[in-house]
Formats: C-alpha cells, sequence, structure tokens
C-alpha cells in the first residue's frame, strides 16, 4: 500500500520558471491538501480539496494553482516562480469519517534561485 | 482566526519524561492532534484526541486537554533517543480536512 505519494523529492528552479508538484493516493481519501514547512513557522495550508471537482483555499494560496480532476490525484502548480517560494511542500490525504487523521506524503524540496 | 501556538525546542536526559505543550485558539476544534517528523521525512500521527475527552493515554504517550484553558499536551514517558524529532500539535477546524498547525517543538535527547 503507497500511501501518499509526491514527485520529485528535490527540484532547483530559477526565478520565472513554472512547474508542477505531483501528488497522488491510493487510499480513496476524499480530502487532499497541499502544506509548505518553512523554519519556525510549522505547515501552512495552502490549497485543499474535499472532492474531485472541488479545490479551495488555505491559508497561503497566492502564487498556486491546483486542481482534483480525479479522487486520486492533487497537483499543485507553481505558474512564475519565486525565491520566496523556497520550502518544503507535503502533500495529505485524510478520510471524510472519522478522526480525520492525516497521511503525509514525504515532502518535496524546492528551491527557487 | 484560527491559532495553535508550541514553544520551539525541548531538551530531555534520556529515561526522563518529555512534556511538550500547545495552546489554540479555536474552541470549535472536533480533535487535536499530535504528529512526529523525523528528519527528512514527512509527519506521522501519533494520537490524536476527540475533543469531549480530557486524557489518552497510548503506551509511553498521555495526552491531556484542558479545553477551558485550550491547551493540549503530549508526555512522553521513558523517553528515548530515537524519540528526538520534530512534534506537531493540530487542530481539525471544521472537518473537512483543514489542519492548523502549531509551529513545531523539537526534542532532543541527550544519553
Amino acid at each position: 500500500n503507497a500511501g501518499v505519494t509526491q514527485t520529485p523529492k528535490f527540484q532547483v528552479l530559477k526565478t520565472g520558471q513554472s512547474m508542477t508538484l505531483q501528488c497522488a493516493q491510493d487510499m480513496n481519501h476524499e480530502y487532499m491538501s497541499w502544506y509548505r514547512q518553512d523554519p519556525g513557522m510549522g505547515l501552512r495550508l495552502i490549497h485543499y480539496s474535499v472532492g474531485a471537482g472541488i479545490t479551495d483555499q488555505g491559508e497561503v494560496p497566492n502564487g498556486y494553482n491546483v486542481s482534483r480532476s480525479t479522487t486520486e490525484d492533487f497537483p499543485l502548480r507553481l505558474l512564475s516562480a519565486a525565491p520566496s517560494q523556497t520550502s518544503v511542500y507535503f502533500c495529505a490525504s485524510s478520510r471524510r469519517q472519522g478522526s480525520g487523521e492525516a497521511f503525509f506524503g514525504q515532502g518535496t524540496r524546492l528551491t527557487v534561485v | 482566526g484560527e491559532d495553535v501556538e508550541q514553544s520551539l525546542f525541548l531538551s530531555v536526559r534520556e529515561g526522563d519524561s518529555s512534556v511538550i505543550n500547545c495552546t489554540y485558539t479555536d474552541s470549535s476544534s472536533t480533535y487535536l492532534y499530535w504528529y512526529k517528523q523525523e528528519p527528512g521525512a514527512g509527519l506521522q500521527l501519533l494520537t490524536y484526541i476527540f475533543s469531549n475527552m480530557d486524557m489518552k493515554q497510548d503506551q509511553r504517550l498521555t495526552v491531556l486537554l484542558n479545553k477551558k484553558d485550550k491547551h493540549l499536551s503530549l508526555r512522553i514517558a521513558d523517553t528515548q533517543t530515537g524519540d528526538s524529532a520534530i512534534y506537531f500539535c493540530a487542530e481539525s477546524i471544521d472537518q473537512g480536512g483543514k489542519l492548523i498547525f502549531g509551529q513545531g517543538t523539537e526534542l532532543s535527547v541527550k544519553p
């Protein structure tokens, strides 16, 4: 059981470049989210989705787009990378019912130069 | 808005108990969680507590919840070097997969 899979694990971008961080889960979870982790700031919610076709903004959505065309996949797009987007990105998924336990991917370490 | 606060560092000796504290602001939280992050890895759920409980014990872990003061704590008994990690407190604010995290407490266990 793979759980939540993120690719790539590491990425270096130049300012202004675009890229997509991939996230896939095989647990049939309704909810999926993207967080960024910065030193001393914990994890901050970028975007989230409560089901296929539905997305919403989190705490820090600017500069990022998402889509949820299937239950399994929730890609995060950086349209024009900026140095302020240098961070570690985590994707998470959880069930609608129960304790809401979130399962996390291993993270993508992104550096924008 | 919602806010979760933790102290950033805690250092203990192997075999001692560790207590990591957390305060939160949203009184409508349904569940509160403790996650553990080891170096270079994602977050793993350690334990959680439902908001109508005041204590939960799971082997070496004890979670205490004081709803009146909006204070959550995690006690690790007989702390081992393998417990060295960053511990995050989080609250679920709308049962919609949105978690609000604290800054994380880096636990250092010295032999």
